[in-house]
């Protein structure tokens, strides 16, 4: 049963303007969310994450977002840039931080 | 952030055989993580790896068929055995960041069974 959901396959979005990607989850007992970008031939490189504790958290041109009631969490780069093209994941984890679920993800495609 | 690096990336074997991917990680750790991410799938987590005891494995997932060995703190090996086609899939090593809330993953072994 998959714990974290990445609704969208795939997004395409123009240069400049804002890419938000969404994630959904099951488990009330996670309490810490992680995204990841992938590029083609790599591991996933860790992006940016957020407590529960709170509903946003931003660094630079990326903020993630946490709406705990609908279990739902966002990223949104602004402005989305050609080198931002890449499969992103989600993930989550409860308070031991030992086992780490992960949504299927989503590749974002940024025009120029 | 830890350096992590994985041999071979990418390899086809034939049906019944087995393939050993290294890991190594350029600090010592701990834990090393093993996951496994299939075609259209997410990562799913295989074992964790302590060095100097035996790894713990996930439902679904079973010794027999995925032996990890530990013989260090900078190193691990994930063996799939008796493969099959079903096992065609991206596997990584992951290790933790600065806080076990974080993990860094190796660049990954892409394996096809044919």
């Amino acid at each position: 049963d998959q714990q974290v959901k990445q609704n969208s396959p795939s997004l395409s979005v123009q240069e400049g303007r804002i890419s938000i990607l969404n994630c959904d989850y099951t488990n009330s007992m996670f309490d810490y969310f992680l995204w990841y970008k992938k590029y083609p031939a790599e591991g996933p490189t860790f992006l940016i994450s957020i407590s529960s504790i709170k509903d946003k958290n931003e660094d630079g041109r990326f903020t993630v977002f946490l709406n705990k009631s609908a279990k739902h969490l966002s990223l949104h780069i602004v402005p989305s840039q050609p080198g931002d093209s890449a499969v992103y994941f989600c993930a989550a984890s409860e308070n031991t931080g030992n086992q780490f679920y992960f949504g299927t993800g989503t590749s974002l495609t940024v025009i120029p | 952030s830890a350096v992590i690096s994985q041999k071979p990336s990418r390899d086809i074997c034939q049906r019944g055989t087995s393939l050993t991917i290294q890991c190594q990680v350029d600090s010592q750790v701990t834990m090393m993580f093993w996951y496994r991410q299939q075609p259209g799938q997410s990562l799913t987590l295989i074992a964790t790896a302590n060095q100097g005891s035996e790894a713990t494995y996930e439902s679904g997932f079973v010794i027999d068929k995925f032996p990890i060995s530990r013989p260090n703190l900078t190193f691990s090996t994930l063996t799939v055995s008796n493969m099959s086609p079903e096992d065609s899939s991206i596997y990584l090593c992951s290790v933790y960041g600065t806080s076990t809330y974080e993990q860094y993953f190796g660049p990954g072994t892409r394996l096809t069974v044919t």
